[in-house]
């Protein structure tokens, strides 16, 4: 089935510690984006990828970064310059169409101890 | 530049009654429109959205919303609620080429 896959789902990590979050996508998508969810925030976006090797920063790039080597993947590595980790990350891929349309991952909720 | 506002954190409905979630936005320009539905701990799903054409949209899970162009306004809405349509419902919008903004959500409680 075609769609996009997070991993981890859950995820601890002790302060101090770098964590690379995965997103893998199958649906041929150009585009790949990661946001943050925090309760009664909304979602906010951390970074975004328009084509391969190439990526732009969002409203929160702060204390992450991300690469894009590949098509399919976009992986988000969240550092210690972060001050407030904890909280709930998805990503998302976008088609050729220019409506904006997305479809995301499942989620990968990370807490820092 | 574009803005989302849902406006309202919180809504709670008893199982059967209908339900409307409002969201407005803001901007100069043609928009596309969406609904999305968030599980608990889970991703986004797409509800309905609306890119031009008929301004009512029938969505999944018997959902329907109105553009109103005037009011610039696309509320959601549900003639009778499951305990299962508890969730958090995000209005978006984009322009076209542009990227998508999210409104700050709206978390629906179905009560037996």
């Amino acid at each position: 089935d075609g769609g996009i896959t997070q991993s981890p789902k859950y995820l601890f990590r002790k302060e101090g510690q770098n964590v690379t979050l995965s997103c893998e996508q199958n649906l041929n998508h150009d585009a790949m984006y990661w946001y943050r969810q925090d309760p009664g925030q909304g979602l906010r976006l951390i970074y975004y990828s328009q084509i391969v090797n190439d990526f732009q920063k969002g409203d929160i790039a702060e204390g992450y970064s991300v690469s894009r080597e590949k098509k399919e993947s976009f992986p988000l590595t969240v550092t210690s310059a972060q001050k407030n980790p904890t909280a709930f990350y998805l990503c998302a891929s976008g088609g050729r169409g220019l409506t904006g349309e997305l479809f995301f991952g499942e989620g990968s909720r990370l807490t820092v101890l | 530049a574009q803005s989302v506002t849902q406006l309202d954190s919180q809504v709670p409905v008893f199982e059967e009654a209908p339900v409307e979630l409002r969201c407005n936005y803001s901007s100069s320009v043609s928009v596309y429109l969406f609904w999305y539905v968030q599980y608990p701990n889970q991703g986004l799903q797409l509800l309905l959205k609306y890119l031009s054409g008929s301004t009512l949209v029938k969505g999944i899970n018997g959902f329907e919303a109105e553009f109103n162009k005037s009011q610039t306004s696309f509320h959601l809405r549900k003639p009778s609620v499951h305990i299962s349509d508890t969730a958090e419902y995000f209005c978006a919008v984009s322009r076209q080429g542009g990227k998508l903004i999210f409104g700050q959500g709206t978390e629906l409680s179905v009560k037996p």
